[in-house]
């Protein structure tokens, strides 16, 4: 398995809702990230985990929760979230050690009403 | 800290037509850099890096990267585009040192012309 997949492809929520979006990998890596892309821009990093540790917290207001139930596993929990946060989601992989590059899921188009 | 800068927030080409997209960055230390893909409603895919080595870099769908440090510059081109290429690239790099975050440029938006 050489992917990265996420649940749901998209989610259309009301601002009171509360909702999860789900990361998968079953690669081995051991660094997982969710990133926060507007239109016709590039990726903005929101959270890093590494060996299922929160290691990189970008000031993500706290309406974003993480969560690294696994080294397989990545939620991120929403809540009471801003139509300004309707974005698409993506989440991404690393290997351990080099080379560094990030192997990155379809994302979640989440509309937020 | 790291930037990337792409010069060209659009670049229309005719296909099978040659294209180069620019990409510079400012480091004060050494990084890794990477071009990647994202097609219409997709996530971004992995077109090729530069670790060490060789400056040349061959990365998939018949892209290459040179990279050149006096310059700071990684430019991806290839040689004949087809319509299939149309989609944003972006640039980026990761310090090599501490690389948990990659910083990317802003994106140049690739539209093939019949």
């Amino acid at each position: 398995d050489t992917e990265v997949t996420q649940t749901p492809k998209h989610l259309v929520m009301g601002m009171t809702n509360k909702k999860s979006l789900k990361c998968e990998q079953h690669m081995g890596h051991r660094a997982m990230y969710w990133y926060k892309q507007k239109a016709k821009k590039p990726p903005e990093l929101m959270f890093v985990y590494s060996y299922e540790k929160l290691s990189i917290n970008e000031s993500v207001p706290s309406r974003f929760s993480p969560e690294c139930p696994n080294s397989s596993l990545l939620n991120l929990h929403l809540h009471a979230l801003q139509p300004e946060d309707s974005a698409l989601y993506l989440c991404a992989s690393r290997p351990p050690g080099g080379p560094y590059e990030q192997y990155f899921g379809p994302g979640t188009r989440l509309t937020v009403t | 800290a790291q930037s990337v800068t792409q010069l060209d927030s659009q670049v229309p080409v005719f296909e099978e037509a040659p294209v180069e997209l620019r990409c510079n960055y400012s480091s004060s230390v050494s990084v890794y850099l990477f071009w990647y893909v994202q097609y219409p409603n997709q996530g971004l895919q992995l077109l090729l890096k530069y670790l060490s080595g060789s400056t040349l870099v061959k990365g998939i769908n018949g892209f290459e990267a040179e990279f050149n440090k006096s310059q700071t510059s990684f430019h991806l081109r290839k040689p004949s585009v087809h319509i299939s290429d149309t989609a944003e690239y972006f640039c980026a790099v990761i310090l090599i040192q501490g690389a948990q975050k990659l910083v990317f440029g802003q994106g140049t938006r690739l539209t093939i012309n019949p």
